[in-house]
């Protein structure tokens, strides 16, 4: 019974490429969440999607990052032209549905990425 | 604007006493709050929860207590050991259309449990 996955667990790029971030969700889970730390900060929210639908995008930024979940395959957190500001690590979490209680949230063990 | 602060880095206590890890938040909205414990390389597990309609919750060794007019909340964890040892992150969530999907966590307080 895996839990939720997330690859890769490291990934550097230099200003200006793309990054891309993987979510594989628990088993039996349709619901995603994507979360950012950046360094000595807690993680935030950034976008819940269930599949082939973003449902909750309000703390993604505008430009630049973009995220999906299609009907087969992980979820993808895509940044586009990173830059420096965008080292931090970004924690997936899925659940089995809409829940009232929030600790239906698994979280897989995040992908640190790091500009350079 | 950090609506869930945790105002101590880390916290260093013996083993077999109490630990108390504080959080505060700002925003009267939440109504739904939770701890998670986190190890280093790994994601955040799911510690305990409490509803803001109660003022207390008891899972074992570990207990939240939410003070609402104050705006407070705490993790009183006892006795501690030393596999406790990780950070800790208060988070919080505002009921919208009966879901709490959105949390919004603290920055964390280290704990260290001493052998």
């Amino acid at each position: 019974n895996a839990g939720v996955m997330q690859n890769p667990r490291h990934l550097v790029r230099r200003r200006g490429q793309e990054a891309r971030l993987r979510c594989s969700p628990m088993k039996g889970h349709s619901h995603v969440y994507w979360y950012r730390q950046l360094p000595e900060e807690g993680l935030k929210f950034m976008v819940y999607l269930q599949k082939e639908n973003i449902i909750d995008e309000s703390g993604m930024p505008k430009e630049r990052f973009s995220a999906e979940f299609p009907k087969e395959g992980p979820s993808i957190l895509r940044i586009q032209q990173v830059v420096r500001g965008d080292s931090a690590a970004y924690f997936c979490a899925s659940s089995p549905r809409q829940g009232r209680t929030s600790y239906e949230q698994y979280f897989g063990p995040g992908t640190r990425l790091t500009v350079t | 604007d950090q609506q869930v602060k945790q105002n101590s880095p880390s916290l260093s206590v013996q083993e077999g006493r109490i630990s108390i890890l504080n959080c505060d938040y700002t925003n009267s909205m939440f109504d739904y709050f939770l701890w998670y414990k986190k190890y280093p390389a790994e994601g955040p597990t799911f510690l305990i929860s409490i509803s803001s309609i109660k003022d207390k919750n008891e899972d074992g060794r570990f207990t939240v207590f939410l003070n609402k007019s104050a705006k407070h909340l705490s993790l009183h964890i006892v006795p501690s050991q030393p596999g406790d040892s990780a950070v800790y992150f208060c988070a919080a969530s505002v009921n919208s259309g009966g879901s709490n999907y959105k949390l919004t966590f603290g920055k964390g307080t280290l704990l260290t449990v001493n052998p």
